[in-house]
């Protein structure tokens, strides 16, 4: 079945460093792909998403290109501030009646000052 | 506008109990899915319902049941609590693709 496979964390860095998270995934089709981030005792927030293959998704300076060759779709950032410490979320949205979505297991990611 | 509303947002069960958790959508949006997030791990699929029709159920088991009402609102039902169903569930709406998440409820079952 359709799955999501994300780096491990925690992921620590300092303020200002560059940050990438790795996703891949395998799924029937042509899925669409979504980073969702979740602060401390939140709900979950869309991140950015991508819907066909080669598609940038970006928001806040946060970007993840939709790589089909390589069924990925890393999460990339150039500067981290603090405010973005946070778990991060991989997910694809495949085929079928419900678009259910299905997750990675999230990245937590600390930014020091 | 207000986002997805969940309630309550945290609550206390003893197991064997049953315990009943309600959604609601963001206005004119009639899709509703639910999702288990145990801590640590990403949220589960439970259930999606459109237009008060099950569209999807994930792999629960049947103590898990759902309802969705004419208000396009939700409940999620979890009879038989376990010690397992300890989690946060988290509500999504949507109106085609995009998916809205609500701040969950916490459920602690002890």
């Amino acid at each position: 079945g359709d799955s999501v496979t994300q780096m491990e964390g925690p992921v620590t860095l300092s303020e200002e460093a560059f940050l990438t998270i790795n996703c891949t995934y395998t799924a029937t089709g042509y899925p669409s792909l979504f980073w969702y981030v979740q602060y401390p005792g939140e709900g979950l927030q869309l991140l950015l998403k991508a819907t066909k293959a080669d598609d940038k998704g970006s928001n806040k300076g946060f970007e993840a290109t939709y790589r089909k060759e390589t069924t990925s779709f890393h999460l990339e950032k150039g500067s981290v501030q603090v405010s973005d410490s946070a778990v991060y979320f991989c997910a694809l949205r495949g085929g079928g009646a419900t678009n259910k979505l299905i997750f990675g297991t999230g990245t937590l990611l600390a930014v020091q000052p | 506008d207000a986002g997805v509303t969940q309630s309550p947002t945290h609550l206390i069960k003893t197991r064997g109990q049953q315990v009943t958790l309600r959604c609601s959508p963001i206005s004119g949006h009639k899709s509703v899915s639910w999702y288990q997030q145990v801590l640590g791990q990403g949220p589960q699929f439970i259930f999606q319902y459109y237009e008060k029709e099950e569209r999807g159920r994930g792999n629960f088991p049947d103590r898990f049941s759902a309802r969705q009402f004419p208000n396009y609102s939700s409940e999620l039902n979890v009879n038989a609590l376990l010690l397992g169903d300890s989690a946060l569930y988290l509500c999504a709406s949507s109106l085609d693709y995009g998916y809205t998440f609500g701040s969950g409820t916490r459920l602690t079952v002890v």
